[in-house]
């Protein structure tokens, strides 16, 4: 089984850097992704971790310690339009040795000026 | 380049009624998900297909079953709708390996069971 935790809300100021930060507990684990999805819209991909580290793309990036089952995700140069939903997701094995994806329930991120 | 279309993108049942929920994906992808997501919470994983031939159940199958036709192609369907299965529904696909772990998702449909 797995289980994902992360903040519920969190606000901050235009052009600061805000974290979200995600604990997961899972089997059989390949990777921590996030995703952003605007009200109304569909979710859509901002990275990928399956090594530790830090990825960057852009203002955007994400940090993965398998360790401590524990990932971030950074946003520098808040703008307006980064308001939004974002998701941790795990990628998983199953006990048929398939692969599935799980989701948070999700940090909405409101910018302010 | 579509990627992945799910149709309809409203419905409003009565319950009891059954119903299909249609997906498909053009980027020869293997691994196909059902997802719901309800007000102010994440998605959840209903179904998945993690290539043609196989399906798997998820965090919350009850009251859904699944085919997945071809390898474009993965439906959900609700034999006797209940209010409890209003929501969005979220159909999605991807590789897997290589690094291409990248979920690509339709547009979603919302679902109203009276």
């Amino acid at each position: 089984g797995q289980s994902l935790e992360q903040p519920s809300e969190v606000t901050a100021v235009e052009g600061a850097i805000v974290q979200i930060n995600c604990t997961y507990q899972t089997s059989g684990f390949y990777g921590l992704s996030w995703y952003q999805q605007h009200d109304g819209g569909a979710p859509t991909f901002l990275s990928y971790n399956a090594l530790d580290g830090l990825e960057e793309t852009g203002r955007f990036s994400s940090f993965l310690s398998r360790s401590d089952s524990y990932g971030y995700l950074l946003l520098q140069e808040l703008q307006m339009k980064d308001s939004a939903s974002y998701f941790c997701a795990v990628r998983e094995r199953n006990s048929g040795g398939y692969q599935k994806v799980t989701f948070g329930t999700g940090t909405k991120l409101q910018v302010i000026p | 380049n579509a990627g992945v279309t799910q149709t309809p993108k409203f419905q409003v049942l009565k319950t009891g009624q059954s119903m299909t929920l249609q997906c498909a994906q053009d980027m020869n992808h293997n691994s196909m998900y059902w997802y719901r997501q309800d007000p102010g919470m994440g998605l959840r994983l209903i179904y998945y297909s993690a290539s043609e031939g196989t399906t798997d159940k998820g965090e919350v199958p009850n009251g859904y079953n699944v085919s997945r036709l071809n390898k474009r192609e993965f439906s959900l369907r609700l034999e006797s709708a209940a209010p409890s299965q209003t929501s969005v529904y979220f159909c999605a696909s991807s590789e897997v390996g290589g690094g291409n772990e990248k979920l690509f998702f339709g547009s979603g449909t919302q679902l109203s069971v009276l």
